[in-house]
């Protein structure tokens, strides 16, 4: 079963931040919080990944709380193409370990 | 990153049949995993695809049904095997180098078993 949890679904105004929130309280120390989203009929997107730090890419940017039980992905001026399934997954990193994926947050970004 | 590639992208089969599915990177990988969507559903992995060995399979899924094949470290098939209605999904491939963490994905192959 998947360890995280995240609402099923979000609303989001084109050009505004889309906050994407996740709960991951059982996480352990050595265990990163990953980012995937998956737009319709496509392959999942690798997005961002972090440990304890905020993370910031030219897609995203990840904030963990300082107890690392929740973070939230944002994404600064959402557009209509950043509509999908947003994953958040907590795993060990520096393996390529296999991944559980939940049900995610569906984001849709209107006009 | 990487860059996935799967045949066939899609595919209409009858029930009792087989079909094998292909993925090719286009860089050596460590790391190679199927996986499967059912429809409306989340990703399940069926196997971790190990090069010259067998492959590591989750609960739930067995060889004589999803037998994989990974004969270097850029290509791998997955085979679905005495198909039935049930297997019709997207299935997708996925590579990861260790060290880096995150996976990369093909653009999955969707069947359809009638």
């Amino acid at each position: 079963d998947a360890k995280t949890t995240q609402p099923p679904s979000m609303d989001c105004a084109e050009g505004r931040a889309a906050n994407l929130p996740c709960n991951h309280s059982t996480i352990s120390g050595n265990e990163y919080v990953y980012w995937y989203r998956q737009i319709h009929s496509q392959g999942p997107q690798y997005i961002i990944h972090g440990l304890k730090n905020n993370e910031t890419n030219e897609m995203a940017s990840l904030i963990i709380t300082e107890d690392r039980k929740s973070s939230t992905l944002i994404l600064p001026h959402a557009t209509l193409r950043d509509t999908a399934v947003y994953y958040c997954i907590q795993d060990a990193t520096g393996t390529a370990s296999k991944l559980t994926f939940g049900t995610g947050t569906r984001l849709q970004v209107t006009l | 990153s990487a860059v996935i590639s799967q045949k066939p992208s899609r595919d209409i089969c009858q029930r009792g049949t087989s079909l094998t599915i292909q993925c090719q990177v286009d860089s050596q990988v460590t790391m190679m995993f199927w996986y499967r969507q059912q429809p409306g559903q989340s990703l399940t992995l069926i196997a971790t695809a190990n090069q010259g060995s067998e492959a590591t399979y989750e609960s739930g899924f067995v060889i004589d049904k999803f037998p994989i094949s990974r004969p270097n470290l850029t290509f791998s098939t997955l085979t679905v095997s005495n198909m039935s209605p049930e297997d019709s999904s997207i299935y997708l491939c996925s590579v990861g180098v260790a060290g880096a963490g995150e996976q990369y994905f093909g653009p999955g192959t969707r069947l359809t078993v009638t």
